[in-house]
């Protein structure tokens, strides 16, 4: 089982202000996907990266992978209150996932 | 279309008693996957299917617990006896080909919050 750590495990921002989201682990995965989850909802994919190094960007959402594909960033500019919810990273090759970030933004 | 289709949305039974978690996944999808989730514990991969063949069962917590796959549109979880530390929201989830392509999106249905008293 390859784990992943996820960091901060809660933030609480204001609206309009930047914030950077990590998922780290020891282990190389092939691909890792991000989630995001609202209450009451089950997880909704984000975004998958597959290529170390590789940059997506969804809208007002960067998401990095590592260059040695351990590790996978996301951040966001101008947060706003409908980014509220947790944020969840998987390893796509055993589909297990790290504890999450739980952000609040704050209007 | 319709998305993963979970049953019942809410659960309280007590302890003891058997509980049957339902789930429809979406039609096409040959993977599935059933997850428990906690605040302590996050969510933890439980068993997943593959063509209605349990692959992986390494994360059902003990023999209370089975997961059954009659067939392509139905898979159920059932823990019996149940116990309070049982209580989570347990989620279903479907995709397409899984094992051959390990970065297919999962779709998840919206949960059953099951509560033992």
């Amino acid at each position: 089982t390859q784990l992943l750590e996820q960091s901060p495990q809660f933030l609480s921002i204001q609206e309009g202000e930047n914030l950077t989201v990590y998922c780290n682990s020891s282990s190389v995965f092939s691909s890792l996907q991000w989630y995001r989850q609202e209450p009451g909802e089950g997880p909704v994919l984000l975004v998958t990266v597959v290529t170390g190094g590789e940059v997506k960007k969804l809208k007002r959402l960067t998401f990095q992978f590592g260059d040695a594909r351990k590790d996978s960033s996301l951040h966001i500019t101008a947060a706003q209150p409908g980014d509220t919810g947790l944020y969840l990273c998987a390893g796509a090759d055993d589909m297990r996932f790290g504890a999450g970030t739980r952000l609040t933004v704050k209007p | 279309d319709a998305g993963v289709i979970q049953s019942p949305r809410h659960e309280v039974t007590e302890m003891g008693q058997e509980v049957t978690l339902r789930c429809k996944p979406i039609s096409g999808h040959n993977s599935l996957f059933w997850y428990r989730q906690t605040m302590m514990r996050g969510l933890e991969l439980l068993i997943y299917f593959n063509n209605n063949v349990p692959i992986d069962d390494s994360g059902m917590p003990e023999d209370r617990f089975s997961a059954k796959m009659p067939n392509a549109s139905f898979s159920t979880l059932k823990i019996q006896p149940s116990e309070p530390r049982d209580s989570a929201v347990y989620f279903c989830a479907s995709s397409f080909d899984w094992g051959a392509y390990g970065n297919q999106p999962q779709h998840f249905g919206d949960g059953t919050r099951l509560s033992i008293l």
